[in-house]
């Protein structure tokens, strides 16, 4: 069965500064790796698709990272703004025609002005 | 690319009763995904259709059920209420181009 992790459950820093959010995965064999933003009460935004054949996808300020032998990704978000401040998903797609995602947790960052 | 959409917004049941959700997906995108998400968790998937037939389905009981329509628009159909369904609904449609997931803004049931 796959579980995926996200840790820290909740961060928070200043602005301006980089940060990264861990994401990982007990199943390796995975078809692709997503990233959402959600913000309360709200639904997923997608950032970031990450194919299982590739090691990182660029949007602007974030960068998410793949390692699918260790089972993680990383989702890099540089020079951090107040607007970034929202929950962070991470979710994998096992099995190729079935659009089943499986989310984490979610790490719910702050940015302080 | 039109977004995908959900309606109501809200709603407010009473344990017991029937309740029905309603997802347009994008245009193009055939494969519509159910999923509940929980306050404080992750969203958990309920079940897919692809043209029109459930091809997929997480650890819900039947007592949720949907259907997808051939303009791509989806409901999903929840009998006999639980406090426990409350929850915020999510549709998500996919690209068949990427394979991309698209999620609507979701639909906050209350059961009271």
């Amino acid at each position: 069965k796959q579980e995926v992790t996200q840790i820290p459950a909740a961060l928070s820093v200043p602005e301006g500064e980089n940060l990264v959010l861990n994401c990982s995965f007990t199943d390796s064999a995975i078809y692709n790796l997503q990233w959402f933003r959600q913000d309360p009460g709200k639904g997923l935004t997608s950032l970031l698709l990450i194919q299982s054949s590739q090691r990182e996808q660029t949007s602007g300020r974030l960068n998410a990272s793949l390692d699918k032998s260790s089972g993680r990704s990383t989702l890099y978000i540089a020079a951090s703004q107040p607007g970034d401040s929202a929950t962070y998903l991470c979710a994998v797609k096992v099995i190729f025609g079935n659009e089943k995602l499986t989310f984490g947790t979610g790490t719910r960052l702050t940015i302080i002005p | 690319e039109t977004g995908v959409t959900q309606s109501p917004t809200h709603l407010i049941k009473t344990r017991g009763q029937q309740v029905t959700l309603r997802c347009s997906s994008q245009s193009g995108h055939n494969t519509v995904s159910w999923y509940q998400q929980a306050l404080g968790q992750g969203p958990q998937f309920i079940f897919q259709y692809y043209r029109e037939e459930e091809n997929g389905r997480g650890n819900f009981p039947p007592r949720f059920s949907g259907l997808q329509f051939p303009n791509y628009s989806s409901e999903l159909n929840v009998n006999a209420l639980e406090l426990d369904d409350s929850a915020l609904y999510l549709c998500a449609s996919t690209s068949r181009d990427t394979y991309e997931q698209y999620f609507g803004p979701g639909t906050r049931l209350t059961v009271t």
